[in-house]
């Protein structure tokens, strides 16, 4: 049963510490990417990748948020320093690329204090 | 700029009964359409989808219906079961492949 994974689950951090969100994409899929999720903005999209190469970031604020793929197995989102308001559930999806349809994993609850 | 809308928040039906989502979008270089359901605590998951090239597709009790000239696009579930009860996100694909969601609609299916 195929699916996308997503470490930690949840996250606890006080402000100004850093915080790593990892994604193992569905295996064989080449474009993935990093929604949040929050209750005024609804799911926005912030990093795609396309067989490793990041092809749009605009939704993601550049001067504490980074996106990687290390591998074709591990995407990270990091963010540093992290404030209150990056407080949100972080969700990873995957997709073949030979559709649309992206597969989205459990998510990240992070909460910033 | 909102370019996926879903105006009704929330939609209560009796189980057995039809459950209507319905969809606006403003881009009319959107080519792809999903709908995807979201259980507390869980990620969006895929449910059903069509191309532009169609107006209709269906898969068990699910129907998505798509007007073009009107933008809009709907999803039907019937009959609505309890295990139906969740948010309804509708997303749109651009030519690059990015999904465009709605807000959601929560749904409530009732004994």
């Amino acid at each position: 049963d195929a699916r996308v994974t997503q470490t930690p689950r949840d996250k606890v951090t006080e402000m100004g510490q850093e915080v790593t969100m990892r994604c193992q994409p569905i295996l064989g899929h080449n474009t993935v990417f990093w929604y949040r999720q929050t209750m005024m903005q609804g799911l926005e999209l912030l990093a795609y990748f396309r067989n490793r190469a990041p092809l749009d970031d605009s939704g993601m604020p550049k001067d504490r948020f980074s996106a990687e793929m290390p591998d074709a197995t591990l995407a990270t989102l990091k963010i540093q320093p992290s404030e209150p308001r990056d407080s949100a559930v972080y969700f990873c999806a995957s997709g073949s690329g030979s559709t649309d349809t992206q597969y989205f994993g459990p998510g990240t609850r992070l909460t910033v204090l | 700029d909102q370019q996926v809308k879903q105006n009704s928040p929330s939609l209560s039906v009796q189980e057995g009964r039809i459950s209507i989502l319905n969809c606006d979008y403003t881009n009319s270089m959107f080519d792809y359409f999903l709908w995807y359901k979201k259980y507390p605590a869980e990620g969006p998951t895929f449910l059903i989808s069509i191309s532009s090239i169609k107006d209709k597709n269906e898969d068990g009790r699910f129907t998505v219906f798509l007007n073009k000239s009107a933008k809009h696009l709907s999803l039907h579930i019937v009959p609505s079961q309890p295990g139906d009860s969740a948010v309804y996100f509708c997303a749109a694909s651009d030519s690059w492949g990015k999904l465009q969601f709605g807000a959601g609609t929560q749904v409530v299916v009732t004994p």
